[in-house]
């Protein structure tokens, strides 16, 4: 079956960190560009970070640049998204997703929560 | 950054009814852009990709349109399970979606 499955989320207090995991299946992920993509509460989607199939390449929205960072682990068919100096802001559901032919999104997690509050 | 805007934020409509929603973008993205139905609770979904193209899977009642600076997603039938929140998404640059267009029932 084809999916990915996030997992990681919870309560962290601001200046915190949390790292997420995103665990892919049914499809060859090493072939992949892969990508974290937020939800704040009752809000729209904010993309978030990207990273090429090799790790070689990484791109990460203004908002959240020198706080997260994105790594995988092709053997283990995993996506990350270390995230510090948590700030309020950055209560999202925060989704993986893999690249389609271009950059549109063709699989999505469930999402997993992370909500940054003292 | 490429800002994206979609109108309306709410529509009402039918069962049956013909739903058109437009998303403009602040400058020529060609046809880099693509369509997602989000239900509560719930991941979005792909519908439509370079403006156009119908995702595998998808229901042909719905189609895409536009490029440039002004898109169309299109329900040709409203169906039950089409009452969602509808976002476009612009690959152009650095992804940007859209703030969402509510689909309610009338």
């Amino acid at each position: 079956q084809v999916q990915l499955v996030e997992s990681g989320g919870g309560l962290v207090k601001p200046g915190g960190s949390l790292r997420l995991s995103c665990a892919a299946s049914g499809f060859t992920f090493s072939d992949y560009y892969m990508s974290w993509i937020r939800q704040a509460p009752g809000k729209g989607l904010e993309w978030v970070s990207n990273i090429s199939s090799s790790s070689s390449y990484t791109n990460y929205a203004d908002s959240v640049k020198g706080r997260f960072t994105i790594s995988r682990d092709n053997a283990k068919n995993s996506l990350y998204l270390q995230m510090n100096s948590l700030r309020a802001e950055d209560t999202a559901v925060y989704y993986c997703a893999r690249k389609g032919l271009e950059w549109y999104f063709d699989l999505w997690g469930r999402g997993t929560l992370v909500t940054v509050s003292s | 950054d490429i800002q994206m805007t979609q109108s309306p934020s709410t529509l009402s409509a039918s069962v049956g009814d013909r739903v058109t929603i437009t998303c403009r973008a602040s400058q020529s993205i060609r046809t880099w852009l693509a369509w997602y139905q989000q239900k509560p609770g719930k991941a979005p979904k792909l519908l439509i990709y370079d403006a156009s193209s119908l995702e595998s899977g998808v229901p042909s009642r719905f189609s895409g349109s536009g490029s440039g600076t002004e898109f169309t997603l299109t329900i040709s039938s409203l169906q039950p399970a089409d009452f969602a929140t509808y976002y476009c998404q612009q690959y152009s640059g650095f992804s940007t979606f859209g703030q969402g267009t509510k689909v309610e029932i009338k």
